[in-house]
């Protein structure tokens, strides 16, 4: 298994340019999330999936956008880049259903510089 | 509604001394709580979680947390600190049958040789 994955690693954009940041699952997690991670802040909840065909909005959904047609994909789309979205992204997934403690499994993580 | 907070945004200890990060909870329902740890430029790694099982709570590395719910605690201790113990620590609620995570502040932790 490569567990949750992430690409780009790393990415510089220009302030007003879109992009998507692509998650993927190999696990067959029900639920899946985005997550941004800003100094002295933690890992805010931007968007999360229930499974296939189901999103709904985190903490901090503004400007992002999500979509889940397959149950091992989850790509966040920023649709006009901002500075404030300068950020560490990082996606995660769990079983959900009969996982009690819904641990969830993190990816590597994307660096977003936004100029 | 959940949250958490993390009492010490840094923490510096000798290696070979005990470490202690603290954690306080605030949760509607029974909690589900976890404890991971992020070292630089990576990606995150569970060290521990509760799950209404034991209140105390063993973890890798030999980390271990107690779970007082009259108190709202999770602290995370570990007996001996040892050089690659140097990182950032994140205390993680979620209510029980809520795939939602809220995280602390986290916890930076140095050590000193």
């Amino acid at each position: 298994n490569a567990g949750v994955t992430q690409t780009p690693k790393f990415q510089v954009l220009k302030t007003g340019q879109s992009m998507t940041l692509q998650c993927a699952q190999d696990m067959n997690h029900e639920y899946m999330s985005w997550y941004r991670q800003d100094p002295g802040m933690g890992l805010r909840l931007i968007h999360y999936s229930v499974g296939a065909g189901i999103t709904d909005q985190g903490e901090v959904p503004n400007g992002y956008n999500v979509s889940r047609s397959t149950t091992e994909d989850f790509p966040l789309r920023l649709l006009s880049a901002a500075p404030s979205q300068t950020s560490v992204y990082f996606c995660a997934s769990t079983r959900g259903s009969g996982s009690p403690t819904y641990e969830q499994y993190f990816g590597p993580g994307t660096r977003l510089t936004v100029t | 509604a959940q949250s958490v907070t993390q009492l010490d945004s840094h923490v510096s200890v000798s290696e070979g001394t005990p470490v202690l990060l603290r954690c306080n909870y605030s949760s509607s329902y029974s909690p589900s709580l976890f404890w991971y740890v992020q070292h630089p430029n990576k990606g995150l790694q569970l060290l521990l979680k509760y799950t209404s099982a034991a209140t105390l709570v063993k973890g890798i590395n030999g980390f271990e947390a107690e779970f007082k719910k009259s108190e709202t605690s999770f602290h995370l201790t570990k007996p001996s600190a040892h050089m690659s113990d140097a990182a950032e620590y994140f205390c993680v609620v979620s209510d029980r049958g809520n795939y939602k995570l809220s995280f602390g502040a986290g916890t930076t932790v140095t050590v000193r040789a």
